[in-house]
């Protein structure tokens, strides 16, 4: 089974604080892909990183950074002094096999608070 | 051109009514995807095309009708639906089926 869990449903922060969103995964495939997306409020579904399976680096990109570890089947995204603009809806994705499915988690619900 | 355009952005329909949802990409892309997205869920895939053919029906109802006239363009016919079938229809491409996504920002549909 393929399956993505987002465990924190809501966040809230005040803005300047650190906040890692938590992004657990379950496939049998030994090649896939992991990918985050942000939705603000206007709906689109905004890319932000793609990894596939052989590449457990960690990147960073600005204020977000991203953490790939096949050993706990977790791919978590940290945003470095958050910003209100970073409020939004944000989904940890999976595709595996070829079959070019995502499948999403449940989304985590950022709030940065002025 | 780095964009997947939706249009209508909105749409109220009966539920006698016909309409229909367009996608368009200009960047090459030769899988297409339409996704359901209710309110404070995730997107769910309905349909993938591939090189213009469909190859997913994820068991979505007959009211909807996907076709893809050519590779830039993807439409989703819509007829007798129900109000539970209101939700963001999302279109999204990929060069292929293995790499990321590019979403357009969606179609928010209510049937009345």
């Amino acid at each position: 089974a393929q399956k993505v869990t987002q465990a924190q449903t809501e966040i809230s922060v005040v803005e300047k604080e650190d906040v890692t969103l938590d992004c657990v995964y379950e496939t049998r495939d030994t090649t896939y892909y992991l990918f985050w997306y942000k939705q603000p409020p206007s709906g689109e579904l905004v890319f932000l990183i793609r990894r596939n399976s052989f590449d457990e680096q960690n990147e960073i990109s600005g204020r977000y950074s991203w953490n790939f570890q096949k050993s706990t089947s977790s791919f978590n995204f940290t945003i470095t002094a958050s910003q209100v603009v970073d409020s939004a809806v944000y989904f940890c994705a999976l595709r595996s096999g070829n079959t070019g499915k995502l499948i999403f988690g449940q989304g985590t619900t950022l709030q940065v608070k002025p | 051109d780095t964009e997947v355009t939706q249009t209508p952005k909105h749409l109220v329909m009966g539920m006698t009514n016909k309409k229909s949802l367009k996608c368009e990409q200009h960047m090459g892309h030769r899988a297409m995807y339409w996704y359901k997205q209710k309110a404070k869920k995730p997107p769910e895939l309905m349909f993938v095309y591939s090189y213009e053919k469909l190859s997913i029906n994820e068991s979505v109802p007959s009211r909807f009708s996907p076709e893809c006239p050519n590779s830039s363009l993807l439409n989703l016919h819509l007829h007798a639906l129900q109000p539970e079938d209101s939700a963001l229809y999302l279109c999204a491409s990929s060069q292929d089926r293995q790499l990321g996504y590019t979403f357009g920002s969606g179609t928010r549909l209510t049937v009345v």
